[in-house]
């Protein structure tokens, strides 16, 4: 039950892309199409962005998308806008009923 | 619309215990998996534990084992986390969190929070 590593932050100008990478194992991440990511303000709970590694909730925009080679899945955030700023975190199911997340990304907007 | 409501979080000792509640409202209780996330303060997200939707599995983070119950009543649309022999480490908000596809979690509270100190 480690946590999936991400790093610790990433940036970007406005209308930028950038890429947040979520690294685990074969027993979490690798074995099974179960990844979501989460945004989260400060203060604020967690709002799910994306699950199975690459589908968006309804009211999610299209600017968020997910993807996922071998161990790794990735978060990319096209179009930066400044309400785009907060912690992002990964998760993925682990196997019998376990759930992992990462240690959280924090992306700032320049 | 779909609505989350922790309560029960407080100032603890050590070796203490509580009882968190979750009331939830806006969709089938009874038809979802529902979990207990946390967060340190300044911390990322822990999952602590989940719940099959009619409460016959239960599942634990390996740090909680022994010392936490997790259980649902789907009469009352409530989810419980009965925290026993409290440590300093689990000093954090308490999230509850609904099951959504594919072992996402869709919606959650706006947590409560739990503090262990002497």
């Amino acid at each position: 039950q480690s946590a999936l590593t991400q790093p610790p932050s990433a940036s970007g100008s406005p209308g930028q892309s950038v890429t947040i990478s979520c690294t685990g194992t074969s027993s979490d991440v690798g074995g099974y199409n179960y990844v979501s990511w989460y945004q989260q303000y400060p203060g604020k709970a967690p709002k799910l962005m994306i699950y199975e590694v690459s589908k968006r909730p309804s009211g999610v925009p299209d600017r968020f998308s997910g993807s996922k080679s071998g161990n790794t899945a990735s978060l990319t955030v096209s179009g930066l806008r400044a309400d785009d700023e907060a912690d992002y975190y990964c998760s993925s199911y682990a196997g019998s009923g376990n759930l992992v997340f990462g240690g959280g990304t924090k992306l700032t907007v320049l | 619309e779909v609505q989350l409501v922790e309560s029960g979080g407080a100032l603890v000792q050590p070796g203490g215990s509580l009882r968190l509640s979750c009331a939830a409202s806006g969709f089938t209780f009874s038809d979802y998996w529902m979990s207990w996330v946390r967060q340190a303060p300044g911390k990322g997200l822990e999952w602590v534990a989940s719940i099959k939707e009619d409460g016959s599995e239960k599942y634990y983070v390996d740090s909680v084992k022994g010392r936490f119950t997790i259980s649902k009543d789907n009469a009352k649309n409530t989810l419980f986390l009965q925290v026993n022999s409290l440590r300093v480490e689990d000093t954090a908000v308490y999230y509850c969190a609904k099951a959504g596809l594919a072992v996402s979690r869709d919606y959650w509270g706006q947590g409560t929070l739990v503090t262990v100190s002497s």
